[in-house]
This record gives C-alpha cells, sequence and structure tokens, in this order.
C-alpha cells in the first residue's frame, strides 16, 4: 500500500521568506502527484498537479517538484505571506483511482 | 460556477439513527469520491464511483453505503451511525479519476 509521509508537520517562519514543504511516497509507480491548500474549517484547494512524466508545475509563487526515482516531492513557496498561512496536504495516485493522503505540514506565516 | 457542494455543512445526531449526506457536482465529473478526515491519520478514502453505477471500496468502507445513480450526486449513507463514524467528510470530483480533483466544503458529523 501507499505511504505517504510529510515533513515538517508544522512550520513557523517570517514573512518574506522561501520554504520548501516535503513529501515522500513509498511505491515510485505512481500516476500523479497533487498538492492541496486546507483552511481551517474549509475544504481542500488543488494547488498544483504533476504527472508522472513531469519533473515539476508552476503556478505564480509556488513550484512544485517530483523525483519519482527517489519517491519524493517539494513544494516551493516564495516569498511567504501571512495569506499562505493554511495546511498543505500532498496526495499520490497510484494504480487504481485510489488517492493516498500525506498528513500534511502546518504552515504559519508571521508579519 | 464549478462546485461541489456538500449537505448538511454540519450534523449531530445519536447512535442507530439512519443519515444521508448528500454530495452533487455541477462539472459533468465521471470520477465522485467520499474521504473521511481524523486528527492523527490524515484524509482516508471510504468509497469512490468511476461513473454512473460502478462504485467501489476505498481504505475505510467499513459503516457506510453508497449509490450513484446519477452522473452528478453521490450520496454518503450511514445506514446505523456510531460514535466512531464522527469525523469531517469529504466528497470530491474529477473528470475521470486521474486529474485535478475538486473538494466540497466538508461535513462535520457528531454521533453521540
Amino acid at each position: 500500500k501507499q505511504e505517504v509521509t510529510q515533513i515538517p508537520a508544522a512550520l513557523s517562519v517570517p514573512e518574506g521568506e522561501n520554504l520548501v514543504l516535503n513529501c515522500s511516497f513509498t511505491d515510485s509507480a505512481i500516476y500523479n502527484l497533487q498538492w492541496f491548500r486546507q483552511d481551517p474549517g474549509k475544504g481542500l484547494t488543488s494547488l498544483l498537479l504533476i504527472q508522472s512524466s513531469q519533473r515539476e508545475q508552476t503556478s505564480g509563487r509556488l513550484n512544485a517538484s517530483l523525483d519519482k526515482s527517489s519517491g519524493r516531492s517539494t513544494l516551493y513557496i516564495a516569498a511567504s505571506q501571512p495569506g499562505d498561512s493554511a495546511t498543505y496536504l500532498c496526495a499520490v495516485k497510484s494504480s487504481g483511482y485510489a488517492l493516498n493522503f500525506g498528513k500534511g505540514t502546518s504552515l504559519l506565516v508571521t508579519p | 460556477e464549478a462546485q461541489v457542494t456538500q449537505n448538511p455543512r454540519y450534523l449531530i445526531t445519536v447512535t442507530g439513527k439512519k443519515l444521508t449526506v448528500t454530495c452533487s457536482q455541477n462539472m459533468n465529473h465521471e470520477y465522485m469520491s467520499w474521504y473521511r478526515q481524523d486528527p492523527g491519520l490524515g484524509l482516508r478514502q471510504i468509497y469512490y464511483s468511476m461513473n454512473v453505477e460502478v462504485t467501489d471500496k476505498g481504505d475505510v468502507p467499513e459503516g457506510y453505503k453508497v449509490s450513484r445513480k446519477e452522473k452528478r450526486n453521490f450520496p454518503l449513507i450511514l445506514e446505523s451511525p456510531s460514535p466512531n463514524q464522527t469525523s469531517l467528510y469529504f466528497c470530491a470530483s474529477s473528470l475521470t479519476g486521474g486529474e485535478t480533483q475538486y473538494f466540497g466544503p466538508g461535513t462535520r458529523l457528531l454521533v453521540l
């Protein structure tokens, strides 16, 4: 069964810092990997989707990379802002239709 | 506006009283699924549906039922809820299952 791990579990940074969130998975035979943002009491918002054939995806200040062979993905957030404070979830789609989630990284960006 | 809606958003019930949480999407998606989110356990898939009349179990299907009679709707049924089903439930959809998943706002359920 695919296991997805996110490190760190929580992170606090001052505004303006660049930061990296990590996601690792145990089975490299993935279909795609998706990064989500979850605000307290809210649903999940998709940030970036990387297909297995891709190495990275970018959207604004966000950049996600994928290294299938090592079972890792990183989400890079440039010039962090207080509005970036949320929980960030990594989800891996392997064979079949299941989506396996990590437990998330809780990010706090302080002014 | 493209969206996934869930109702109710909050529900308090008692053990054994049957309940249904509705999920609807307006994006003509084939794939829909249900997840539960619990502290320390993350999001776990309950059931999913590849298209109308086709459903399959996820990681934690015990105590739940689903049906997919129409493409847009995918209700989650708890026939005899128990306190261990107290959780935050999310419905999600995507075009065929391999694309970006769109999530509903969540339903917070408390079973007494």
